[in-house]
């Protein structure tokens, strides 16, 4: 069966310090990967998609990026953290071509000092 | 483009009466449609979903819903609320062809009064 794995769980950083998130899937080839990010009463924001490997597009503008070395290693960064980069952070995938649901990891509860 | 709007951010019902969310959506092809639940700190887990076939769908944990293509609408509900049922809820979009991007709406908080 497929499973994903975000880590870490919690993570509280100060401001200016570099991010570094990652998340892997298991059990399933070339999958659609997503990071969201969850602020307070914003819902869910769709940060950075990706098709395959190298393949990274950005929804929004912000001090984040995304990479994916790997078919199923999805990894979300960044060189300087700000204030309002906390939030909650999840992972995503979905397989291609399916008229699957999206299935998430357990997110990362990020807090900026 | 696709998008996805929840009326309500936040609603309350009473143990035992009847829970309705509400979701409508646009999308410019035939959607796939998902409920998820969230509870604290954790990630989303699938409710129901609705790809093809019949219109009304059940979830788990009672929950059902309906798609209703000439309204837009694939509101969540269960007859009877439970304690165990305050969670946020969210609804989601998929276009059934392209990329597929999965689009969410805002979330809705559900607390149950005892």
């Amino acid at each position: 069966s497929q499973t994903i794995h975000q880590w870490p769980a919690t993570l509280v950083q100060p401001v200016g310090s570099p991010l570094s998130l990652e998340c892997t899937v298991e059990g399933t080839s070339n999958p659609n990967l997503y990071w969201y990010r969850q602020a307070a009463g914003r819902g869910l924001q769709l940060l950075f998609y990706s098709v395959g490997i190298g393949q990274i597009s950005s929804e929004v503008p912000q001090n984040l990026s995304a990479s994916r070395p790997q078919d199923r290693q999805f990894i979300l960064s960044s060189k300087k953290l700000l204030l309002s980069d906390s939030g909650f952070y999840l992972c995503a995938w979905t397989l291609i071509g399916a008229n699957t649901e999206a299935f998430f990891g357990q997110g990362t509860r990020l807090t900026v000092v | 483009a696709q998008s996805v709007t929840q009326l309500g951010s936040h609603v309350s019902v009473s143990e035992g009466a009847l829970v309705l969310l509400r979701c409508n959506y646009s999308s410019s092809v035939p959607p796939y449609l998902f409920w998820y639940v969230q509870y604290p700190n954790q990630g989303l887990q699938l409710l129901l979903k609705y790809t093809t076939g019949a219109t009304l769908v059940k979830g788990i944990n009672g929950f059902e819903a309906e798609f209703k293509k000439s309204e837009t609408s694939f509101h969540l509900t269960k007859p009877s609320a439970h304690m165990s049922d305050a969670a946020e809820y969210f609804c989601a979009v998929r276009a059934s062809g392209g990329y597929q991007k999965v689009t969410f709406g805002t979330g809705t908080k559900l607390q149950v009064i005892p």
